[in-house]
């Protein structure tokens, strides 16, 4: 099976503009969830969706926002760009069905805010 | 809210053993551990459920003890390639693997 693949690898951005970021997960998961890793904060949770639906959310603003598709990829938006979002940007996919459980990352996308 | 782990940095020698600790201040139901190497994505290394169900590699082995909150992985007879950053992420209801909160994490550095 193929791994979890985020899109782009590398971005870099301007304070005030918008990204979005993309990861496919694993065949057959239906779980997607977004963490912010930077090395003060370390990783912390964005947001999860399941069959297309956000079924938790984390602390952050609402210029953070996700979405996902029929198929299970989902998209991650940042508006208006703060240098503080300079991050590695990872997303996990996972098969829930049967209550908690193992969730694979992807390699991640490397954001920098100039 | 974020569980603490210890030590934040150990140093082995090829063959020795290692204990990194997890602890949180919430009810779990469940604890995840995984491995992150520099530049790479977070490795899954083992689950553990409330009432005693696990599932990992082979060679790695856990505890969970429910009553304290609390997470132990057991690194045996260390290897060159267990250096990394461990991290144990934990949720406290059935159904939120999805939403885990991550500790400080644990850097490992093993030399020759």
């Amino acid at each position: 099976k193929a791994g979890v693949t985020q899109t782009p690898r590398y971005l870099i951005k301007t304070r005030g503009q918008q990204v979005t970021l993309s990861c496919s997960p694993i065949s057959g998961h239906r779980s997607v969830s977004w963490y912010q890793q930077t090395p003060g904060q370390g990783l912390q949770f964005l947001f999860e969706y399941f069959s297309e639906t956000q079924r938790n959310k984390g602390n952050f603003p609402g210029r953070f926002s996700g979405r996902q598709f029929s198929n299970s990829r989902s998209e991650m938006n940042v508006s208006t760009l703060e240098l503080g979002d300079s991050a590695l940007y990872l997303c996990a996919s996972s098969d829930p069905s049967g209550g908690n459980t193992e969730a694979f990352f992807g390699q991640g996308t490397r954001l920098t805010v100039v | 809210q974020q569980p603490v782990q210890s030590p934040q940095a150990v140093i082995l020698r090829e063959g020795e053993d290692a204990v990194i600790n997890c602890s949180s201040s919430k009810a779990l139901y469940s604890v995840h551990w995984y491995r992150q190497k520099h530049g790479e994505a977070p490795v899954f290394l083992m689950i553990l459920l409330k009432g005693g169900e696990q599932k990992g590699h082979e060679k790695i082995s856990a505890s969970f003890n429910e009553k304290k909150q609390q997470s132990s992985l057991y690194l045996t007879a260390s290897q060159l390639s267990y250096s990394g950053t461990y991290f144990c992420g934990t949720a406290s209801l059935y159904n939120q693997g999805g939403k885990l909160i991550f500790g400080q994490g644990t850097e490992l550095s093993v030399k020759p």
